[in-house]
């Protein structure tokens, strides 16, 4: 257990819907990252948040957006989805000490299936 | 953009030692090497990370060049529970703002008996 935790574990939705995907980083972690995860595309970076201010950006589709609340939990939204958007979604959390020296702990994961 | 890229599949055996190479020629300044394993249908877990020449834990040793251009994991006496995909991860996680990190397409390792 990475103290990560991610909520649903499961979605199914139809396409064009919108889900919110839920992240709470383990104690003490500042930074929440999110994946993607698709069979054809490996693990793709999609954003990074720090204290509440996004801090990276990686290749993140304009219908989706992300925020990290004070309380450092972080939700991922997904909007108009397409058949393409099923996927593992992974949150990962580290500490950010202020050197480049990083080790990320990654959650669960939440299953996306869009129909 | 640093561009990484590992073999897709490698095959051992217990008790051998395992070598997984990356490559990433455009790699940055202030980019450090990460590995992560992954086992199916979980999160990735950190193994090791490194900035370069040699780093080493408890459970494997990473190798980086002077050019900082590939670098390799090596799993000493692997034994079948690290069949597993393994997954370099390049990118400056510090305090430089808006830097991508950047995964190579894994490396699926099987360990036979």
């Amino acid at each position: 257990d990475s103290g990560v935790t991610q909520t649903p574990k499961h979605l199914i939705t139809a396409t064009g819907q919108r889900v919110t995907l839920r992240c709470s980083p383990r104690s003490g972690d500042l930074s929440v990252y999110w994946y993607q995860q698709s069979l054809d595309q490996g693990l793709q970076f999609l954003i990074q948040y720090y204290n509440g201010e996004e801090r990276a950006k990686g290749n993140i589709l304009e219908r989706f957006s992300a925020q990290q609340f004070p309380d450092l939990h972080s939700e991922l939204n997904l909007s108009s989805l397409e058949l393409g958007d099923s996927a593992l979604y992974f949150c990962a959390s580290s500490v950010d000490p202020g050197g480049s020296y990083n080790e990320q702990f990654f959650g669960p994961g939440t299953r996306l299936t869009v129909l | 953009l640093a561009k990484t890229t590992q073999p897709i599949s490698m095959d051992s055996y217990e008790g051998q030692e395992v070598n997984i190479t990356c490559s990433h020629n455009n790699i940055a300044t202030n980019d450090y090497i990460t590995w992560y394993q992954q086992f199916p249908s979980q999160g990735p877990r950190f193994i090791i990370q490194g900035y370069k020449t040699k780093v080493t834990n408890e459970v494997a040793s990473l190798f980086i060049p002077a050019d900082r251009k590939s670098s390799t994991l090596s799993l000493p006496r692997v034994s079948l529970s690290d069949t597993a995909v393994y997954y370099c991860l390049v990118g400056d996680m510090g305090n430089n703002a808006g830097n991508m990190l950047t995964f190579g397409g894994g490396t699926r390792l099987m360990v036979k008996p």
